[in-house]
């Protein structure tokens, strides 16, 4: 069985920087690409990067580029988010996901979510 | 960007009902359309891939179809279980997108 376990949310200041982790089981990790999803408080979702299989290409919407960065560790069977310059309006519950093969973005497992509070 | 216009943002309905759901794509998308349904406090589950593929242990109520870039969403029979929210979402290209979200509420 596919399990996530998505840590590290927390409050942070504006301007400040936090870094999520995402532990993976019950799959091969490293031949899966991963995705970070959010879903900000009352709102719809939305896709914030995805890294490919051997971290090899990383994609983000405009509305985190530059700010975020997406890592794995396949060793550790792990998915990272550092957050940086982080603002009011990144406040969101941060999902990691997994997609239903490796080449596609349909995300058939999810973790639980983790949130993250910008606020000062 | 590939917009994705989902509606209505909320419907009401009844258990029994069926209920359409659509998504309009900006552009063409192919197939490269997944529904999900999410309850409050949980992680979205994925209905539907490609369209029109119903995952593994999702009730037959549940269908999806495309008409060019306008994707459908039906719940035939609507049981109790199904009062949620639904996101459309392309998986084309990046930057991938959802749609804004339906909810199903109880009449």
């Amino acid at each position: 069985e596919v399990h996530l376990l998505e840590s590290g949310g927390g409050l942070v200041q504006p301007g400040g920087s936090l870094r999520l982790s995402c532990e993976a089981s019950g799959f091969t990790f490293s031949s899966y690409a991963m995705a970070w999803v959010r879903q900000a408080p009352g709102k719809g979702l939305e896709w914030v990067s995805t890294i490919s299989l051997t971290f090899s290409s990383s994609f983000y919407p405009d509305s985190v580029k530059g700010r975020f960065t997406i890592s794995r560790d396949d060793s550790k069977n792990t998915l990272y988010l550092q957050m940086n310059s982080l603002r009011d309006e990144d406040t969101a519950v941060y999902f990691c996901a997994k997609p239903s093969s490796p080449t596609n973005s349909y995300f058939d497992s999810w973790g639980q979510g983790t949130l993250v509070t910008v606020s000062s | 960007d590939i917009q994705m216009t989902q509606s209505p943002s909320s419907v009401a309905a009844s258990v029994g009902d069926s209920v359409t759901i659509t998504c309009r794509a900006s552009q063409g998308i192919s197939t490269w359309l997944a529904w999900y349904q999410q309850k409050p406090g949980k992680a979205p589950k994925l209905l539907i891939s490609a369209a029109s593929i119903l995952q593994s242990g999702v009730p037959s109520r549940f269908s999806g179809s495309r008409s060019g870039t306008d994707f459908t969403l039906t719940i035939n029979s609507l049981q109790p279980e199904d009062f949620a929210t639904y996101y459309c979402q392309h998986a084309y290209t990046f930057p991938l997108t959802f749609g804004g979200g339906t909810k199903v509420e109880i009449k």
